[in-house]
């Protein structure tokens, strides 16, 4: 069963930073590529970042470009999105999926809060 | 980026309902097109991708189909389980962008 577990989601002032985790079972993760979508309260999904199986291609939305940097690490089947210079727009559940297209399994989210 | 149009926002419906929910995207996606359910406080389940291929384990009432820039979800015989917040999304570019999503509530 294919299972991805975030963790890393806090209470952060403005301009401050935070890492995400993301740890994957179930299939074979050096094989696929991984994407972050993030859902701000009651709003709709946004695409935030992936990043290809070896880790050595990634690609951003323009607002977190330059801020956030998404990494893996296939020996311990997880994934990381580094996030600096955080600001209130960025204040969402932030979902790891697997895939770079069709984002066919989701983990259950980590609430990422921006507030002073 | 690619923009995605979703319709209605809103819509009501009754148990054994047909409804559809509509897709249009700025520019042709080729058939580069996901479906998601999502329940308050759950996550996204994906439905359809490629426009109308339906994902393992997911019921045949649910259809999708389309092309070029215009793409729909049509659910035939509505159950109470359906009632959730759909959206579509497309992958024909990066970056992958979303439809605001439709909220299917119980009439």
């Amino acid at each position: 069963e294919v299972q991805l577990v975030e963790s890393g989601g806090d209470l952060v002032q403005p301009g401050g930073s935070l890492r995400l985790s993301c740890e994957a079972s179930g299939f074979p993760f050096n094989t696929y590529w991984m994407t972050w979508v993030r859902q701000a309260p009651g709003k709709g999904l946004e695409w935030v970042a992936n990043i290809r199986e070896d880790g050595h291609e990634t690609s951003y939305l323009d607002s977190v470009e330059g801020r956030f940097t998404a990494s893996r690490d296939n020996d311990k089947n997880s994934l990381y999105l580094y996030m600096t210079r955080l600001t209130v727009e960025d204040t969402a559940v932030y979902y790891c999926t697997r895939g770079d297209r069709i984002l066919d399994h989701w983990g259950q989210g980590s609430l990422v809060a921006v507030s002073s | 980026d690619i923009q995605m149009t979703q319709s209605p926002p809103s819509l009501s419906a009754s148990v054994g309902d047909r409804v559809t929910i509509t897709c249009r995207a700025s520019e042709a996606i080729r058939n580069s097109l996901t479906w998601f359910q999502q329940k308050p406080g759950k996550v996204p389940k994906l439905l359809i991708f490629a426009s109308s291929k339906l994902e393992a384990g997911v019921p045949s009432r649910f259809r999708g189909s389309g092309s070029g820039t215009y793409y729909t979800l049509t659910i035939t015989g509505l159950q109470p389980e359906d009632f959730a917040t759909y959206y579509c999304q497309q992958y024909s570019s990066i970056p992958i962008t979303f439809g605001q999503g439709t909220r299917l509530e119980i009439k």
